[in-house]
């Protein structure tokens, strides 16, 4: 059964940092392109980062330069470095399995941003 | 960047009621459009991958028709089962984008 499991979240301040982690199981993140989305309170969607089977990234304009997306192959996890927080980053953050399709979700981990 | 402009942004129908969602991209993303239903408090959920092709355990009461530009997703017979926010997303072009969504109400 495939599931992604995120964690790392919390309350940080603007400037700080955080890392977050999605464990994988059912199937191989490094085999699959896997994606962070997020979802503001209240509001929609929004594609954050990819990273490709290859271990090429891209990255949203709003958090280029201050988040970096990673893999660890033999944890069969995936990361999202956040650096330079702002508020405007608060949101739930989702990992999700990328075959163009977002097929799979976690659970989603809340990040807030305030002092 | 691709925008999709997505329509209503909320609908209140009855029980059986047939609902239509629309959803049109700034530029022609031929069929790389999907569908997804959210719940509150929960994850998002694949509903209709490739504008049309229902995704496996998904009610056939759920379907998507278009291509191009203009892209619509239909509930046939709406259940109270079936309020929650739905978004379409494009997948021609990075970055990914979402609709704004649609919070389906029971009236």
């Amino acid at each position: 059964e495939v599931q992604l499991v995120e964690s790392g979240g919390g309350l940080v301040q603007p400037g700080g940092s955080l890392r977050l982690s999605c464990a994988a199981s059912g199937f191989t993140v490094s085999s699959n392109y896997m994606s962070w989305v997020r979802q503001a309170p209240g509001k929609g969607l929004e594609w954050v980062s990819v990273i490709y089977s290859g271990g090429s990234t891209y990255y949203a304009d709003s958090v280029k330069g201050r988040f970096t997306i990673s893999r660890d192959n033999s944890k069969n996890t995936l990361y999202l470095q956040m650096n330079s927080l702002r508020a405007e980053d608060t949101a739930v953050y989702y990992c999700a399995r990328d075959s163009s399709t977002f097929d799979y979700w976690g659970q989603g981990t809340l990040v807030t941003v305030s002092s | 960047d691709i925008q999709m402009t997505q329509s209503p942004s909320s609908l209140s129908a009855s029980v059986g009621d047939r609902v239509t969602i629309t959803c049109q991209a700034s530029q022609d993303i031929s069929n790389y459009l999907n569908w997804y239903q959210q719940k509150p408090g929960k994850a998002p959920k694949l509903l209709i991958y490739d504008a049309s092709n229902l995704e496996t355990g998904v009610p056939s009461r759920f379907s998507g028709s278009g291509s191009g530009t203009d892209f619509t997703f239909t509930i046939s017979s709406l259940q109270p089962e079936d309020i929650a926010t739905y978004y379409c997303q494009q997948y021609d072009n990075l970055p990914r984008t979402f609709g704004q969504g649609t919070k389906v109400e029971i009236k």
